[in-house]
C-alpha cells in the first residue's frame, strides 16, 4: 500500500522560500495533495496536482512533482508569520493516504 | 450541511467502557473517511466508504474498532472496551467520488481514555 513520509520539522525566517518536501511509494498515485493544519483548527485542503503534471503554480505556492523519483515539493514564496502551521502531504490510489506532517515555524 | 460535523467534540471515557463517535458529512458527499491523530503520529487512516460499503478496512487497529454507515450519509465509529492507547483525535472528512477527490473535514473528537 501507500506510504508517504516527510520530514517532521523545518524553521524558515519570515521573508524567504520554504520548502516542503514530501516522497510517495506507489507509483499509481492519481493525485498529490497538500493540506494545511493550523493550530487548533481542522485541516484545509491547500493545494494538489494530478499525477501527469510536473508543477502547479496557485500565488505564492508552488508544487513540483517529480514521478520518476516519487518525491513531491510545496515551495511557499515570502513565508509570513501566517503560515506557521503543519503541512501534510497525502496521495490518492483507491484511498487517501496521509504522512505525519512537517511543522513549519517562522523565525523573525 | 455546511460542513462535515462531528460529534461530540471531547469524550472523556474510563479504560474498558465503550465509545461511539459520530460523523455527519457533507451532503451529497458519496466518500466517508475517518482517521487518527495522535500527537507525533500525524494521520493514520482507519477506514473508508464508498456510499454504505467499507471497501479498505485495514486501518482499523484492532478488532475493537468498527465502523459503519447508513443512508450513504451518517457514520459511526465505535470503540469497544477502550484503551488508554486509544486516546487520540479522531477525523471525519469526507468527499465527492471523482477525479481529484478533495477531502473537506470535520474539527474531530478528541478522546481520551483515563
Amino acid at each position: 500500500g501507500e506510504d508517504v513520509e516527510q520530514s517532521l520539522f523545518l524553521s524558515v525566517r519570515e521573508g524567504d522560500s520554504s520548502v516542503i518536501n514530501c516522497t510517495y511509494t506507489d507509483s499509481s498515485s492519481t493525485y498529490l495533495y497538500w493540506y494545511k493544519q493550523e493550530p487548533g483548527a481542522g485541516l484545509q485542503l491547500l493545494t494538489y496536482i494530478f499525477s501527469n503534471m510536473d508543477m502547479k503554480q496557485d500565488q505564492r505556492l508552488t508544487v513540483l512533482l517529480n514521478k520518476k523519483d516519487k518525491h513531491l515539493s510545496l515551495r511557499i514564496a515570502d513565508t509570513q508569520t501566517g503560515d506557521s502551521a503543519i503541512y501534510f502531504c497525502a496521495g490518492r490510489t483507491d484511498k487517501i493516504i496521509f504522512g505525519k506532517g512537517t511543522r513549519l515555524h517562522i523565525l523573525p | 450541511g455546511a460542513g462535515v460535523s462531528q460529534s461530540p467534540s471531547n469524550k472523556v471515557t474510563e479504560k474498558g467502557k465503550d465509545v461511539e463517535l459520530r460523523c455527519d458529512p457533507i451532503s451529497g458527499h458519496t466518500a466517508l473517511y475517518w482517521y487518527r491523530q495522535s500527537l507525533g503520529q500525524g494521520l493514520e487512516f482507519l477506514i473508508y466508504f464508498q456510499g454504505n460499503s467499507a471497501p479498505d478496512k485495514s486501518g482499523l487497529p484492532s478488532d475493537r474498532f468498527s465502523a459503519e454507515r447508513t443512508g450513504g450519509s451518517v457514520s459511526t465509529l465505535t470503540i469497544q472496551r477502550t484503551q488508554q492507547e486509544d486516546s487520540a483525535v479522531y477525523l471525519c472528512a469526507s468527499s465527492l467520488i471523482g477525479r481529484d477527490e478533495k477531502l473537506f473535514f470535520g474539527s474531530g473528537t478528541q478522546l481520551s481514555v483515563l
